[in-house]
């Protein structure tokens, strides 16, 4: 398996753009996870998924973020209208049995 | 509410040295707890896993132990080596969510 997939690496944008991050799970884990990371507030659970269905979403920071996993394979995290703020580095992971795996990242900027 | 704590932020000590890492947490209620490491723009890297029931997990170079009586945990890594430089961040997991210390950046000289 290639372990968690994110895409984009890297994504600059301009304040008041829409932004899309993608993640493609590890194949069978059940739980899929996006975290933010900055150096001021460490790591924070956004959004949890387990079968596809969003379990708690009280880390989401706004409404102007969202998440979705249409299929097992597949979730996106979107931000609509993306501010400076929301310049970090988000990560998504899946598990299953409490084994994490984490992809690389995507590095957000927003000017 | 769960509050993870590592300590030191920042450790710098000679190659070949023994060395622990220490994590705290505030609720002994806890499900288990894992030791992760993240290397400079890169993603987070599952170490050692320590169920609730267990004491101590080992991993090669690596030992994690588990007080949850005192809220307690370390991380101890043998012999290390420059490749050890990164940063080890533990989690504990409480209501089946991870709750996150905010890491220890550990430098190994050569």
């Amino acid at each position: 398996d290639a372990g968690v997939i994110q895409s984009p690496r890297h994504e600059v944008t301009e304040m008041g753009q829409e932004v899309t991050l993608r993640c493609k799970p590890i194949s069978g884990h059940d739980y899929l996870f996006w975290y933010r990371q900055t150096m001021m507030r460490g790591l924070e659970l956004l959004i949890y998924f387990n079968n596809n269905v969003p379990i708690d979403d009280s880390g989401m920071p706004e409404d102007r973020f969202s998440a979705k996993m249409p299929n097992a394979s597949f979730s996106t995290l979107k931000i609509q209208p993306s501010e400076p703020r929301d310049s970090a580095v988000y990560f998504c992971a899946s598990s299953s049995m409490d084994i994490y795996t984490f992809g690389s990242g995507t590095r957000l900027t927003v000017v | 509410k769960q509050e993870v704590t590592q300590i030191p932020a920042a450790l710098s000590v000679p190659e070949g040295e023994n060395l622990v890492l220490n994590c705290s947490f505030t609720d002994s209620a806890i499900y288990n707890l894992q030791w992760f490491r993240q290397d400079p723009g890169k993603g987070l890297t599952s170490l050692l896993l320590i169920q609730s029931s267990q004491r101590e997990q080992t991993s090669g170079r690596l030992n994690a132990s588990l007080d949850k009586s005192s809220g307690r945990s370390t991380l101890y890594i043998a012999a290390s080596q420059p490749g050890d430089s990164a940063t080890y961040l533990c989690a504990v997991n409480s209501n089946y969510q991870l709750i996150w210390g905010a890491g220890t950046k550990l430098i190994i000289k050569p």
